[in-house]
């Protein structure tokens, strides 16, 4: 089946510093790849996707890149700012039956401090 | 535009129980599919709904059942409530001709507790 790997967490940071988290998938077909992020107390947002192999998805200064032959999806952004404090994840749909599906990684707490 | 909203916010029952938690999609939207959050995981798909059937559906037991109104909007039942059924209930929403990278919309959720 489809699956989709975080890094652990939690992430701390300073505010500037260079962040990246990880996130490497399995499954059939070509899926395609999301980051939600989950700010405390409110529901998912959408961060970026990207739909096909070496698409780049950004937003808000994040950027990620469908990298198939290393089935990876990693998270970077070059600045980061304390009002990034928040639960990011990693996420993928696939075609088929799993059509609209999303399956999610387990998420990775980011604290960004001043 | 609203987006999707859900309710209720904020639920607690006792084991053996039932709960009914609505949601009503964003404006436009026909599919709306629902997850499960447990407390430090990633959400879980349940099942989703499309013209007023279940088209998908996930790893969870019958007791987690559905429904689609001709409106869209769309409530989870859950009998039988066990403990482990505690957890942050999200729905979300989306357009069925859309591609599967089209972005799913999702709704604040539900947190119910089960005591």
């Amino acid at each position: 089946g489809n699956s989709v790997t975080q890094m652990e967490g939690p992430v701390t940071l300073s505010e500037e510093a260079f962040l990246t988290i990880n996130c490497t998938y399995t499954a059939t077909g070509y899926p395609s790849l999301f980051w939600y992020v989950q700010y405390p107390g409110e529901g998912l947002q959408l961060l970026l996707k990207a739909t096909k192999a070496d698409d780049k998805g950004s937003n808000k200064g994040f950027e990620a890149t469908y990298r198939k032959e290393t089935t990876s999806f990693h998270l970077e952004k070059g600045s980061v700012q304390v009002s990034d404090s928040a639960v990011y994840f990693c996420a993928l749909t696939a075609g088929g039956t799993s059509y609209g599906k999303l399956t999610f990684g387990q998420g990775t707490i980011l604290t960004v401090h001043p | 535009d609203a987006g999707v909203t859900q309710s209720p916010t904020h639920l607690i029952k006792t084991r053996g129980q039932q709960v009914t938690l609505r949601c009503s999609p964003k404006s436009g939207h026909d599919t709306v599919s629902w997850y499960q959050q447990a407390l430090g995981q990633g959400p879980q798909f349940i099942f989703q709904y499309y013209e007023e059937e279940e088209r998908q559906r996930g790893n969870f037991p019958d007791r987690f059942s559905g429904h689609q109104f001709p409106n869209y909007s769309s409530e989870l039942n859950v009998n039988a409530l066990l403990l482990g059924d505690s957890a942050l209930y999200l729905c979300a929403s989306s357009l069925d001709i859309g591609g599967p990278g089209d972005e799913q919309f999702f709704g604040p959720g539900t947190r119910l507790t089960v005591l």
